[in-house]
């Protein structure tokens, strides 16, 4: 069965840090990982999404890796910003009919 | 595009109630599932369609029933709502080939 881990469960950094969020999975043979942000009292949106073909993936101040073979993923913000502040979900599928399984997520806050 | 529609927003039941989720999308993704999150518990699956006439069950299906008479609905109905099906359901779909899942906005569901 997959397992999702994402530690720590809340992080708090200054503005303008650089930053990484870890996630790890126990079954490498995954489809893609996708992350996405939360918004408290909303829904997900989704970020990056890495096949498993891939090593990386990037958007604006985002980017994420992916390492099958150790089971694990980063998502890199640069130069960090109080907007930034939410919380970020890690999922990874397995196989292209599966589900998504999810790590329960990073609350980051960036202070101004 | 309007993505994935859910309605309704917000919920208010009393136990033994039932009542039906909505779930619609436009991107003609053949993958629909829904999700319900709970504090400390994450994101966990309730049941999923891989297309049209196709269901079956995820981690948590007790207490629900979906149907998918076509491609562009998923809904999700409690038959006799209980307590402990206070929580928040997401609607998500993807294409099975490319694997990007779209999240819904969610409902917001308490039962008295």
């Amino acid at each position: 069965k997959q397992e999702v881990t994402q530690i720590p469960a809340a992080l708090s950094v200054p503005e303008g840090e650089n930053l990484v969020l870890n996630c790890s999975f126990t079954d490498s043979a995954i489809y893609n990982l996708q992350w996405f942000r939360q918004d408290p009292g909303k829904g997900l949106t989704s970020l990056l999404l890495i096949q498993s073909s891939q090593r990386e993936q990037t958007s604006g101040r985002l980017n994420a890796s992916l390492d099958k073979s150790s089971g694990r993923s980063t998502l890199y913000i640069a130069a960090s910003q109080p907007g930034d502040s939410a919380t970020y979900l890690c999922a990874v599928r397995t196989g292209a009919n599966s589900k998504l399984t999810f790590g329960k997520g990073i609350t980051l806050s960036v202070r101004p | 595009n309007a993505g994935v529609t859910q309605t309704p927003k917000f919920q208010v039941l009393k136990t033994g109630q039932s009542m039906t989720l909505q779930c619609a999308q436009d991107m003609n993704h053949e993958y629909m599932s829904w999700y319900r999150q709970d504090p400390g518990m994450g994101l966990r699956l309730i049941h999923y369609s891989v297309g049209a006439g196709i269901t079956d069950q995820g981690e948590v299906p007790n207490g629900y029933n979906v149907s998918r008479s076509t491609t562009e609905d998923f809904p999700l109905r409690l038959l006799s709502a209980a307590p402990s099906q206070t929580s928040v359901y997401f609607c998500a779909s993807s294409y099975i080939s490319q694997g990007g899942y779209t999240f819904g906005s969610g409902t917001r569901l308490t039962v008295v």
